[in-house]
């Protein structure tokens, strides 16, 4: 157990619609990141946040938004929801914003669009 | 652009025998780099690491090698476990890129057979 919990871990919805995907980093991890991973895809880098504040931005969409809120918790917005948009979202935390060092996984999000 | 490189996607070992997965990168500016295991179902868990200011790493039966003059490293497992059987994720990070922070490999999937 990793420490970071993401809700919900399955969702079916279908083209057009939006959804919301939600994180809680580990106890006292600042930082978090979100990571959408397609099929036979890699990890792919999508925002990453820290004590609330954008830090570092990736490959999102412009459908696609986050925040992080005072609590830390984070979500991740897809909106206008298109058949690629199917994939693994997973989201990490560490403690500081450039920390060298581990990224803790949550068990993902598996999003499928039909 | 893909700047992590992992070029075989999948890799059959025989239980006992060693595994040695590869990852090329291409930005010089990475100098640090990290493992990560994912079994199915779950999201990625650190493995091992190393900095740049070294060149081998060991962690129990897990070692990690880097040539920077060539841009490449290597996890070598040994002996290879069932329990193995997993993706191996690369990934890399510049210490000074205030941007994205981690960029990650596709994967190689390890499978160990009995």
């Amino acid at each position: 157990d990793s420490g970071v919990t993401q809700t919900p871990k399955h969702l079916i919805t279908a083209t057009g619609q939006r959804v919301t995907l939600r994180c809680s980093p580990r106890s006292g991890d600042l930082s978090v990141y979100w990571y959408q991973q397609s099929l036979d895809q890699g990890l792919q880098f999508l925002i990453q946040y820290y004590n609330g504040e954008e830090r570092a931005k990736g490959n999102i969409l412009e459908r696609f938004s986050a925040q992080q809120f005072p609590d830390l918790h984070s979500e991740l917005n897809l909106s206008s929801l298109e058949l690629g948009d199917s994939a693994l979202y997973f989201c990490a935390s560490s403690v500081e914003a450039d920390e060298l060092g581990e990224l803790f996984f949550g068990e993902g999000s598996r999003l499928t669009v039909l | 652009d893909q700047q992590v490189k992992q070029n075989s996607p999948s890799l059959s070992v025989q239980e006992g025998r060693i595994s040695i997965l590869n990852c090329d990168y291409t930005n010089s500016m990475f100098d640090y780099f990290l493992w990560y295991k994912k079994y199915p179902a779950e999201g990625p868990t650190f493995l091992i690491s190393i900095s740049s200011i070294k060149d081998k790493n060991e962690d129990g039966r897990f070692t990690v090698f880097l040539n920077k003059s060539a841009k490449h490293l290597s996890l070598h497992i040994v002996p290879s476990q069932p329990g193995d059987s997993a993706v191996y994720f690369c990934a890399a990070s510049a210490l000074y890129n205030y941007g994205q922070n981690f960029v990650f490999g596709p994967g190689t999937r390890l499978s160990v057979l009995p």
